[in-house]
């Protein structure tokens, strides 16, 4: 799959933990985005990352960081995990920024217990 | 602040009706209007866009600047149509600023098709 990948696929863990989800994007795009898409808040960004530079920032929490490496996979790390935590986490990526089409992975779910 | 409204959370129609998902959005400037569609078990995937005008699985959406709105339409639905549909917005490319990757995506529709 040449696509966006992202792993794990599911999570499980307890709050007041730390976890790290894993982004590879296409091969090819330099620009790395991550969404949160829970119930209440339904989809929103999170936070955008261009050659290995934090690009946009949107509604993050302190909590949560995250970085893209040289080899342009990004992580993103949730830490002192509450309930509300709980959502799928999705990733897209780009070739570059202005004007191109996000391709999106499959996501990660959380369930923060 | 740019903001995306998607009233309906559920709609139902019949195969072979026409069905039109609505999106109303508020931005300053001039943006780009999105719609994305999430089938069951797959990830989001675009749909189309305003820019390129273009029809894709007889679904049609035209900016309304001055309704501030950015309908989805399709003249008869199918039941392979059935899926979750997200308006998102972003800012204009060329308006500059550091916020032109970002899309802020509505509530999301649930679309049904019933046989």
């Amino acid at each position: 799959d040449s696509g966006v990948t992202q792993t794990p696929k599911h999570l499980i863990t307890a709050t007041g933990q730390r976890v790290t989800l894993r982004c590879s994007p296409r091969s090819g795009d330099l620009s790395v985005y991550w969404y949160q898409q829970s119930l209440d808040q339904g989809l929103q960004f999170l936070i955008q990352y261009y050659n290995g530079e934090e690009r946009a920032k949107g509604n993050i929490l302190e909590r949560f960081s995250a970085q893209q490496f040289p080899d342009l996979h990004s992580e993103l790390n949730l830490s002192s995990l509450e309930l509300g935590d709980s959502a799928l986490y999705f990733c897209a990526s780009s070739v570059y920024m202005e004007g191109d089409e996000q391709y999106f992975g499959p996501g990660t779910r959380l369930t923060v217990t | 602040a740019q903001r995306v409204t998607q009233p309906e959370k559920l709609l139902s129609v019949f195969k072979g009706a026409p069905v039109e998902l609505k999106c109303n959005y508020s931005y300053s400037g001039s943006p780009e209007l999105f719609w994305y569609v999430q089938y069951s078990r797959q990830r989001l995937q675009l749909l189309l866009r305003h820019i390129s005008r273009e029809s894709i699985k007889g679904f049609t959406a035209d900016l309304n600047k001055g309704e501030t709105s950015f309908h989805l339409k399709k003249p008869f639905a199918q039941e392979e149509d059935s899926a979750m549909y997200y308006c998102a917005l972003r800012p204009n490319p060329n308006a500059g600023g550091t916020s032109y990757g970002k899309l802020t995506f509505g509530q999301g529709t649930i679309l049904t098709v019933h046989p």
